[in-house]
C-alpha cells in the first residue's frame, strides 16, 4: 500500500526566515499531489497542487518541489509568518476518485 | 459561497454505542469524502460517495459506513464503538471533476 512520511514531526523557524517541509512517499505510481495546512480546530485547508509531470511549482510565498526518481516531496514556505504555524500534510493521489494518502504531518511553529 | 458543514461539531459515546455523523459539502459538489484524523496514525481516508455512490473505500472494518443522499448530504456511521474510534472526523467535498478538495471544521467524536 501507500505510506507516506514527513521528514520531520515538528519543525520551528524564526519570523522572516525560509521554512521548507520534507516529503516522502512510496508508491511510484502517485501522479498528483496535493499540499494541506491545517490550523488548530481546522480541517485541513488546500495550499498547492502538483502534477507528476512537473517538478517545480509557485504559489503565493509557497513553492512545491518534486523529485520523482527519489519519491520526495518539498514544500517552501518564503518569510514565513505566525500565521504559518500549523500542521502540513503532503496528500499523493492514488487509485480513481479523490483518494489521497495522507501522514501525521509536520508541525510548523513561527518563533516570533 | 457557504463551506462544508458538519455536525455535531462534538461528540461523546460510550463504548459499544452507534453513532451517526452528518456532513453537508458545498453547494454544487457532489463528492463527499470522510476522514479520520488522530495523533498515532494522521489523516486516514474512509470513504468517498460520488452521486449517492460510494466510489473508493479505505482499509476501515465494516464497522465504518456511510451514505449519500440525493442532496449530495453525506452521513456516516459507526455501529459498536470501540475506544480507538475516539479521533476528529473529517469531511471534504469536491465538484467531483477535480481533485481539491474542501475540509469541514471536522466531528470530535469521544469513545468513553
Amino acid at each position: 500500500g501507500e505510506s507516506v512520511g514527513l521528514h520531520l514531526p515538528t519543525l520551528s523557524v524564526q519570523e522572516g526566515d525560509n521554512s521548507i517541509i520534507n516529503c516522502a512517499y512510496s508508491n511510484s505510481a502517485s501522479d498528483y499531489f496535493i499540499w494541506y495546512k491545517q490550523e488548530s480546530g481546522k480541517g485541513p485547508q488546500f495550499i498547492i497542487d502538483i502534477r507528476s509531470n512537473m517538478d517545480k511549482r509557485q504559489g503565493q510565498r509557497v513553492t512545491v518541489l518534486l523529485n520523482k526518481t527519489v519519491k520526495h516531496l518539498s514544500l517552501q514556505i518564503a518569510a514565513t509568518q505566525p500565521g504559518d504555524s500549523a500542521v502540513y500534510f503532503c496528500a499523493p493521489l492514488r487509485g480513481p476518485g479523490n483518494q489521497f494518502y495522507f501522514g501525521t504531518g509536520t508541525s510548523l511553529t513561527v518563533i516570533p | 459561497k457557504a463551506g462544508v458543514t458538519q455536525t455535531p461539531r462534538y461528540l461523546i459515546k460510550t463504548r459499544g454505542q452507534q453513532v451517526t455523523l452528518s456532513c453537508s459539502p458545498i453547494s454544487g459538489h457532489r463528492s463527499v469524502s470522510w476522514y479520520q484524523q488522530t495523533p498515532g496514525q494522521g489523516l486516514q481516508f474512509l470513504f468517498e460517495y460520488f452521486s449517492e455512490t460510494q466510489r473508493n473505500k479505505g482499509n476501515f472494518p465494516g464497522r465504518f459506513s456511510g451514505r449519500q443522499f440525493s442532496n449530495s448530504r453525506s452521513e456516516m456511521n459507526v455501529s459498536t464503538l470501540e475506544l480507538g474510534d475516539s479521533a476528529l472526523y473529517l469531511c471534504a467535498s469536491s465538484p467531483g471533476f477535480s481533485y481539491e478538495q474542501y475540509f469541514g471544521p471536522g466531528t470530535r467524536l469521544t469513545v468513553t
